[in-house]
């Protein structure tokens, strides 16, 4: 049981690349989540997956964009990347879809963008 | 709007010695409450959450966390820290009326030995 499992561990990028972070879970988890960590802001929603089939924005999707591929798999994808999304991506689940539960994390994709 | 906020920055304690870190929130209804801790490197570890019930809550390593709803707080608790503990503390809180979790900005504590 992996848990929740998160790909590449660590990616430079160059203003204007695009790059896709890859994250599975295997808990059977409805709700599936992308955050970004700043330091000293905690961490903030970007997109969210109540169910297979469906996403939805949360505090910060610009630049953004989510696949949920199926029940385990949920993506996101910067197309254009910018300086401003140098930052670590934590992806989540948690059972149901109502947001009542914990969340699990991966363990984080350290981004930089020059 | 809704919020979650957590005073201080940083807490030092002395090995053996109680800790507390706080967090205070806004939100509509009856909130649901939850403490994370994140080590070095990694992604944050769910530590205990509040429903509803009794207004102590008891998580995983010792800690726990009392509930009071007149003061709209959520600190989290420990009788007797260990250096081991030293690590990223959140609190959160679900938003009403959406699936959303809000994270306060976190609050690194240092156990001294």
């Amino acid at each position: 049981n992996a848990g929740v499992t998160q790909t590449p561990k660590f990616q430079v990028l160059k203003t204007g690349q695009s790059m896709t972070l890859q994250c599975a879970q295997d808990m059977n988890h409805n709700s599936m989540y992308w955050y970004r960590q700043d330091p000293g802001m905690g961490l903030r929603l970007i997109y969210y997956s109540a169910s297979e089939g469906t996403t939805d924005k949360g505090e910060v999707p610009n630049g953004y964009n989510v696949s949920r591929l199926n029940k385990r798999e949920f993506s996101l994808r910067l197309e254009s990347a910018a300086p401003s999304q140098t930052s670590v991506y934590f992806c989540a689940s948690s059972e149901g879809r109502g947001g009542f539960n914990e969340q699990f994390f991966g363990p984080g994709t350290r981004l930089t963008v020059l | 709007a809704q919020s979650v906020a957590q005073p201080e920055d940083q807490v030092n304690v002395a090995e053996g010695n109680p800790l507390t870190v706080k967090c205070t929130y806004s939100v509509s209804g009856n909130p649901y409450l939850f403490w994370y801790v994140q080590y070095p490197n990694r992604g944050l570890q769910f530590l205990l959450k509040y429903i509803t019930g009794d207004n102590l809550v008891k998580g995983s390593y010792g800690f726990e966390a009392e509930f009071n709803k007149s003061q709209t707080s959520f600190h989290l608790k420990k009788p007797s820290a260990l250096v081991s503990d030293s690590a990223l503390y959140f609190c959160a809180v679900r938003t009403t009326g959406g699936f959303k979790t809000i994270f306060g900005a976190g609050t690194r504590l240092f156990v001294k030995a």
